[in-house]
């Protein structure tokens, strides 16, 4: 089965400043990534997908990229905000439906 | 556009209780996903449907657990009997079918 990793647990950051979180997966027959982002006491909220074909994906102010070589995925923020402080999850999952999340990296900006 | 709605947002339940969870998904999602968020085991699936129809259960923890779909803007999740391991945050999520899901506010969960 698939599992999957985060690099660090925590990430401190500068306002301002950009952040970059990162993923690992296990199977390499995965073909679809997600981002997600969690307040305190809320759900889970989408962020940003990429799916197998692509290797990079932007919105605003964040930047998904996809390695499927050494499957990694990362998170960019840009620009970070004090909003941004949160729990980001990754999951990944073939065909979209089974997703399978990593543990998740607090993000705190500061002041 | 309404979101997720889950209901209701807190439970407290005694041991051996029955318990009913409420999902109602966003209009036209084809695809409806019941989570379980604990510290120890982190975000995992319990069970999906897709056009009302249960594809795949196999995170559902034991027979205790059970899940429903009578219509497309509609799904339960029932614990009977509950247990004090079973405390968690239930997340259910809709999505159309292959494409991101949105997740509701959750049911944070409670057995004493």
């Amino acid at each position: 089965g698939e599992s999957v990793g985060l690099h660090l647990p925590t990430l401190s950051v500068q306002e301002g400043d950009n952040s970059i979180i990162n993923c690992a997966y296990s199977n390499s027959a995965s073909d679809y990534f997600i981002w997600y982002k969690q307040e305190s006491g809320k759900g889970p909220q989408f962020i940003i997908d990429i799916r197998s074909n692509m290797d990079k994906r932007q919105g605003q102010r964040v930047t998904v990229l996809l390695n499927k070589t050494v499957k990694h995925l990362s998170l960019q923020i840009a620009a970070t905000q004090p909003g941004d402080s949160a729990v980001y999850f990754c999951a990944v999952a073939k065909g979209a439906q089974k997703l399978v999340f990593g543990q998740g990296t607090r993000l705190t900006i500061n002041p | 556009d309404a979101g997720v709605i889950q209901s209701p947002r807190h439970e407290v339940t005694e041991m051996g209780q029955e318990v009913t969870l409420r999902c109602k998904p966003i209009s036209g999602h084809n695809s409806l996903f019941w989570y379980r968020q604990t510290m120890m085991r982190g975000l995992e699936l319990l069970i999906y449907f897709n056009n009302n129809v249960p594809i795949d259960d196999s995170g559902m923890p034991e027979d205790r657990f059970s899940a429903k779909m009578p219509n497309a803007s509609f799904s339960t999740l029932k614990i009977q009997p509950s247990e004090p391991r079973d405390s968690a945050v239930y997340f259910c999520a809709s999505s159309r079918q292959g494409y991101e899901q949105y997740f509701g506010p959750g049911t944070r969960l409670t057995v004493t």
